[in-house]
C-alpha cells in the first residue's frame, strides 16, 4: 500500500528556533495535509494544501506541495514551548472516497 | 457545537472480553473513520462510514466490526479482546472523503488489553 515517509522520529530544538520537517512518498498525492497532535488529545489539522507547487502559511507555520507531489514541507518559525508534540503529514490520492495515508509523525520537543 | 465525542476514555480489558468504543458527532457529516495509533506507528484506518447504513473496510480491520445506524453514530465493536488490540483509537469525521473535506478527530479511547 501507499507509504509516508516521515523522519527523523523525534527532533529537539531550542525554544526560538525554526524547524523544518518533510514528508516523502513513493506515491503521488492530489492533497496533502499536516496534523499536530498534543499529548493525550486527537489530530488537529494545521495546513491543507491541494495544488502542486503551492504554499501555504497559518501564522508561524508555512507548508508546501512538492511540484513532483510525492512530498511536502512544514517549517516552524520562532518555536514556542507549545509547538511541543507530534506532527504528522498526509495525503490523499485520487479517486472516489480516496483515504489518507498517515506518516508516522515526528515528536517535536522545544527546549525553553 | 461539541465535535467529535468518544467514550469512554481509557479502559482496561481481560484478553477474550468484548467491548465498544463509541463515537459521535454533531456536525451532520456524512463520513466517519476509525483509526488505530500505535507508538511510533502513525495512525491505521481500521473501517469507514459513507454515511448511514453503510460501512466498508480499512487497512486494519481484522477483530473489529463497526455499525452506522444513525448519521450520527459509528460505534466500533471488539469480540475478543486480544493484546494486539492495545492501542489508542480515534473516531473522526468529515462532511465528505474526497476533494478539501477536512477530517475533525475526537480526543481518543485508550484502550489496555491484558
Amino acid at each position: 500500500g501507499q507509504q509516508l515517509n516521515q523522519s527523523p522520529q523525534s527532533m529537539f530544538i531550542q525554544e526560538g528556533e525554526d524547524v523544518s520537517m518533510n514528508c516523502t512518498s513513493s506515491s503521488i498525492f492530489n492533497t496533502w495535509l499536516w496534523y499536530k497532535q498534543d499529548p493525550g488529545e486527537g489530530p488537529v489539522l494545521l495546513i491543507a494544501l491541494y495544488k502542486a507547487g503551492e504554499l501555504t502559511s497559518n501564522g508561524r507555520l508555512t507548508a508546501q506541495f512538492g511540484i513532483t507531489r510525492k512530498d511536502s514541507f512544514l517549517n516552524i518559525s520562532a518555536s514556542i514551548p507549545s509547538d511541543v508534540g507530534i506532527y504528522f503529514c498526509a495525503g490523499r490520492s485520487s479517486g472516489a472516497n480516496s483515504k489518507l495515508t498517515f506518516g508516522k509523525g515526528i515528536t517535536l520537543s522545544v527546549r525553553p | 457545537n461539541a465535535g467529535v465525542t468518544q467514550t469512554p476514555k481509557f479502559r482496561i480489558l481481560k484478553i477474550g472480553q468484548s467491548m465498544t468504543l463509541q463515537c459521535a458527532q454533531d456536525m451532520n457529516h456524512n463520513y466517519m473513520y476509525w483509526y488505530r495509533q500505535d507508538p511510533g506507528m502513525g495512525l491505521k484506518l481500521i473501517y469507514y462510514s459513507v454515511g448511514a447504513g453503510i460501512t466498508d473496510k480499512g487497512e486494519v480491520p481484522n477483530g473489529y466490526n463497526v455499525s452506522r445506524s444513525t448519521t450520527e453514530d459509528f460505534p466500533l465493536r471488539l469480540e475478543l479482546a486480544a493484546p494486539s488490540q492495545t492501542s489508542v483509537y480515534f473516531c473522526a469525521s468529515s462532511y465528505g472523503g474526497t476533494g478539501r473535506e477536512t477530517q475533525y478527530f475526537g480526543p481518543g479511547t485508550r484502550l489496555l488489553v491484558l
